[in-house]
């Protein structure tokens, strides 16, 4: 089955700093999307990005759809320590077959004050 | 907030025992969906239920069934229970008004499943 190759697995940083992640696949995905996960709590909804090469900004937080429509991006600007979780990139098929998400393994963002 | 709402929060059960998970969808969502969270193989997709019925299906156990009721909510039930179902259970819910529509899911909280 489909695979997202998600990177880094995990993060440290000093609040402040900037945050760069990807994910890339073998597979074509019509849609990316990016979630963050608390301890404790489900998957929240960061960005969603439609076409291939869209950029879209929630905030301090951008994201890229690739041109190959096989990888995405995830930046945090100026990283404060609520940015702390877990990050998970999901690439949607296309809609012609189901509507599941294929789920990268994550990237652990730890911000040191 | 989601809106998505999940029950049990926790669930301790043992071998060979049978749970049931409820979910119930955001208003207007038509879609839900069950995925399971473990430590070794992240979020994986189980299935999915459309206005009631069947619709896509992933890596889901024969052991594991779900149903979606006249009133949106689903439940997920799993039997059998092995050590190595443990895990966290999400259910997302969605509008999916039909296959090509742009769509979004909204995950719940999750159970957590403990089998001792």
């Amino acid at each position: 089955g489909q695979q997202l190759n998600q990177s880094p697995q995990s993060m440290f940083i000093q609040e402040g700093e900037d945050v760069s992640m990807n994910c890339t696949s073998s597979s074509i995905f019509n849609t990316w999307l990016w979630y963050k996960q608390e301890p404790g709590e489900g998957p929240v909804l960061l960005i969603a990005l439609y076409k291939a090469g869209e950029l879209t900004s929630n905030g301090r937080l951008t994201a890229q759809f690739g041109i190959t429509r096989k990888d995405s991006f995830l930046n945090i600007s100026a990283s404060i320590p609520s940015d702390v979780g877990i990050y998970f990139c999901a690439g949607q098929l296309d809609p012609g077959g189901s509507e599941k998400l294929v789920f990268g393994k994550g990237t652990k963002l730890t911000v040191n004050p | 907030d989601s809106g998505v709402t999940q029950t049990p929060k926790h669930l301790i059960t043992a071998t060979g025992q049978r749970v049931t998970l409820r979910c119930s969808p955001r208003s207007g969502d038509l879609s839900v969906y069950w995925y399971q969270q473990s430590l070794d193989q992240g979020l994986q997709f189980l299935i999915q239920y459309y206005n009631g019925e069947e619709r896509a299906k992933g890596n889901i156990l024969e052991r594991f069934s779900a149903q979606q009721f006249p009133d949106l909510h689903s439940e997920l039930n799993l039997s059998s229970l092995e050590l190595g179902d443990s895990a966290l259970y999400f259910c997302a819910s969605s509008v999916a008004l039909w296959a090509g529509e742009i769509d979004t899911q909204y995950f719940g909280p999750g159970t957590r499943l403990t089998v001792l």
